[in-house]
């Protein structure tokens, strides 16, 4: 079975600076897409970047960037020039290439200092 | 990508008694999920919504417990049933609208039993 693997339960970042959120997971799949999600404390869960794993070319989402590494089974996210609206719980997830269902990490929560 | 209304977003419910929560989504959508999760915890899979059959339930899960429909391909609902203090959480429905997206999520719905 698909695992996520989320090793950071907390992060903190200044705002304006640049953070990085990690992700690993296991698979024996070759066609799958990684996701990560932000469930402010409004809790609307919401998508931020997704990558298809055929994709050498990292996403990119504005602010938002991620750096899969296929090999290692990583995929990390990193937000530049935080800003207070960032914080939230970000979750990492997994979804096999042509099933539906997806699999979640753990979650990380992300504060941000003014 | 699709909007997802979920009602009620928050019930106080007595234990033994049941609860029905909606989710409209405003436009067609492939697949429907139902996910439980813990305040500050990840999410867990109940089940997949299937349109027009029965839903294709998660280990842990079962029919009589959490029946689920989906008449058509914009509506589904999930129902907690003979409910016990466990049962307290957070529901939330996600929908895909296709294999190359992520998931749309209700805004969930705030569930005490007491």
């Amino acid at each position: 079975a698909q695992t996520v693997t989320q090793s950071q339960p907390e992060m903190s970042v200044q705002e304006a600076e640049t953070v990085t959120l990690s992700c690993t997971y296991d698979t024996s799949e070759s066609d799958y897409y990684l996701f990560w999600y932000k469930q402010p404390p409004s809790r609307q869960m919401i998508l931020v970047i997704r990558q298809e794993a055929y994709k050498q070319q990292n996403a990119t989402e504005n602010r938002f960037s991620v750096n899969f590494q296929k090999a290692a089974k990583s995929f990390s996210l990193k937000i530049s020039d935080s800003q207070l609206g960032d914080a939230a719980m970000y979750f990492c997830a997994y979804r096999k290439g042509n099933a539906g269902k997806s699999t979640f990490g753990d979650g990380t929560t992300l504060t941000v200092k003014p | 990508s699709a909007v997802i209304s979920q009602k009620p977003s928050r019930d106080i419910c007595q234990r033994g008694t049941s609860l029905t929560i909606q989710c409209q989504v405003d436009s067609q959508v492939t697949m429907m999920f139902w996910y439980r999760q813990q305040p500050g915890q990840s999410l867990t899979l109940i089940a997949t919504a299937n349109q027009g059959s029965e839903a294709t339930y998660e280990s842990g899960f079962v029919i009589d417990k959490f029946p689920i429909s989906r008449p058509n391909l914009t509506f589904s609902t999930l129902t907690v049933s003979n409910m016990s203090p466990e049962d307290s959480s957070i529901y939330l429905c996600s929908a895909l609208e296709g294999s190359n997206y992520g998931y749309t999520f209700g805004s969930g719905t705030r569930l005490t039993v007491v």
